[in-house]
């Protein structure tokens, strides 16, 4: 079975700060990954996901993330973040080959960007 | 784009109450997927679906059941609604595995409350 570990719930930081969200997962086959985000009173929204290839992957709002098997970590990062990015993130973690891409999430970290 | 819509926003139903919660995308997904999501405990499978009038229990199916008819329409049913059930209700869909697309798209949610 597979698991997702954030560890943090609660992220405050300061406009134009970089920041990092963690995610650790356990699973004893290969995994897809994924981050979501949820803006206040919406829905989950794909930010990135790696499936194969290169480690490190990109958003399209300057979010990325590096997979890291030997750690198997999954930690979303951003140089400078904006008061528009306030808003919980959740890890997710889908087994390959799995008959459903039936996700396992995480228990979300709340980014809090203050002015 | 693929649209995942919910029937309600918000909803206010008494204890004892049948309660249905109505799911429909437009993407011709295969799979279909209902979480609740509560604060601190991130998102929890209830029941998924991965084809018209099939089923599967999630992690947390006790005093749920679902219905899929038709392959766009996947509906939540609290038999007898309980305080416990007030919840943030949201639905995905995503294509059967092997197609191409891994990431679920989610609707944007139904927060219930039960009183």
């Amino acid at each position: 079975a597979q698991s997702v570990t954030q560890l943090d719930s609660q992220v405050p930081v300061f406009e134009e700060a970089p920041v990092e969200l963690r995610c650790n997962y356990s699973s004893s086959v290969s995994v897809y990954l994924f981050w979501y985000v949820q803006y206040p009173n919406q829905g989950l929204q794909l930010l990135l996901k790696y499936l194969s290839g290169s480690t490190l992957v990109e958003s399209i709002n300057g979010f990325e993330a590096e997979f890291n098997k030997s750690q198997t970590s999954f930690h979303l990062r951003k140089p400078s973040v904006h008061i528009s990015d306030t808003a919980e993130y959740f890890c997710a973690v889908s087994k390959t080959g799995g008959a459903t891409n039936k996700l396992i999430f995480g228990t979300g970290t709340l980014l809090a960007v203050q002015p | 784009d693929v649209k995942v819509t919910q029937s309600s926003r918000y909803l206010v139903k008494r204890t004892g109450e049948k309660v249905f919660l109505e799911c429909v995308q437009d993407m011709d997904h295969e799979n279909m997927f209902w979480y609740r999501q509560d604060p601190g405990l991130g998102l929890r499978l209830i029941y998924f679906s991965y084809d018209v009038k099939m089923k599967e229990k999630g992690d947390i199916p006790e005093g749920y059941s679902v219905s899929r008819e038709k392959k766009e329409r996947f509906s939540l049913i609290l038999e007898s609604a309980s305080t416990n059930q007030t919840s943030m209700y949201l639905c995905a869909s995503t294509e059967a595995p092997g197609q191409g697309l891994y990431e679920q798209y989610f609707g944007p949610g139904t927060r219930l409350t039960v009183t």
